[in-house]
């Protein structure tokens, strides 16, 4: 059982281009979480997707960001004209049901998005 | 809102007990996470707490209080390779997610 796959592992990107990260969820899991992590700084909480569904999109900046996932297909981090503030690596977990109830989320490896 | 706090460096010796603190305030608790995470890769499940009391698993025991708003990790026996990121987490407000602390830093010398 594969676990959670990111890619690519790491994006170059120049400022205005846009950046899309995908992440396919362990087999079975249809809850998706995506977080940004700059250095030295701790896991921000992005968004949380079930299938076809954006649950809670409190985390995302309002402007340039995106995220889906489709009922088909691994889901998708969309980040338009990217400027140099948006080099982070952003990782996506998955679980099978909502986190808690004992229901621990698995981590990809990250993407790790450099702007020049 | 939630606020989560813990040190941000510890260091220890191979074989000896480390205790990485966590203090949190959120509103609505529905339980505590630990993860580890090497520089570099992917955060790994820990342990979860959503009781008082000690959880041990093997080398690794996680306490939690939640009257106090506290909650520690126990590592035993350390071992070069515990040298990681130790990440506490508790849900958001909506309970959708999980948000974090910075992680606190442990390195282990020989």
């Amino acid at each position: 059982n594969a676990g959670v796959m990111q890619n690519p592992r790491h994006l170059v990107r120049r400022r205005g281009q846009e950046a899309r990260l995908r992440c396919s969820p362990m087999k079975g899991h249809s809850h998706v979480y995506w977080y940004r992590q700059l250095p030295e700084e701790g896991l921000k909480f992005m968004v949380y997707l079930q299938k076809e569904n954006i649950i809670d999109e409190s985390g995302m900046p309002k402007e340039r960001f995106s995220a889906e996932f489709p009922k088909e297909g691994p889901s998708i981090l969309r980040i338009q004209q990217v400027v140099r503030g948006d080099s982070a690596a952003y990782f996506c977990a998955s679980s099978p049901s909502e986190t808690g109830e004992n229901t621990e989320a698995f981590f990809g490896q990250g993407t790790r998005l450099t702007v020049v | 809102g939630q606020n989560i706090d813990q040190p941000t460096e510890m260091t220890a010796t191979e074989g000896a007990i480390v205790q990485i603190n966590c203090t949190y305030q959120t509103s609505g608790f529905n339980g505590l996470f630990w993860y580890q995470q090497h520089a570099g890769e992917a955060p790994t499940f820990l342990s979860y707490n959503v009781l008082d009391g000690l959880e041990e698993k093997g080398r690794f025991s996680s306490f939690l209080s939640r009257s106090k708003g506290y909650s520690y990790l126990l590592l035993k026996e350390l071992q070069m390779k515990d040298s990681a990121s130790y990440l506490c987490a508790v849900f958001n407000q909506a309970g959708t997610a999980l948000i974090f602390g910075k992680g606190t830093t442990l390195s282990v010398s020989s």
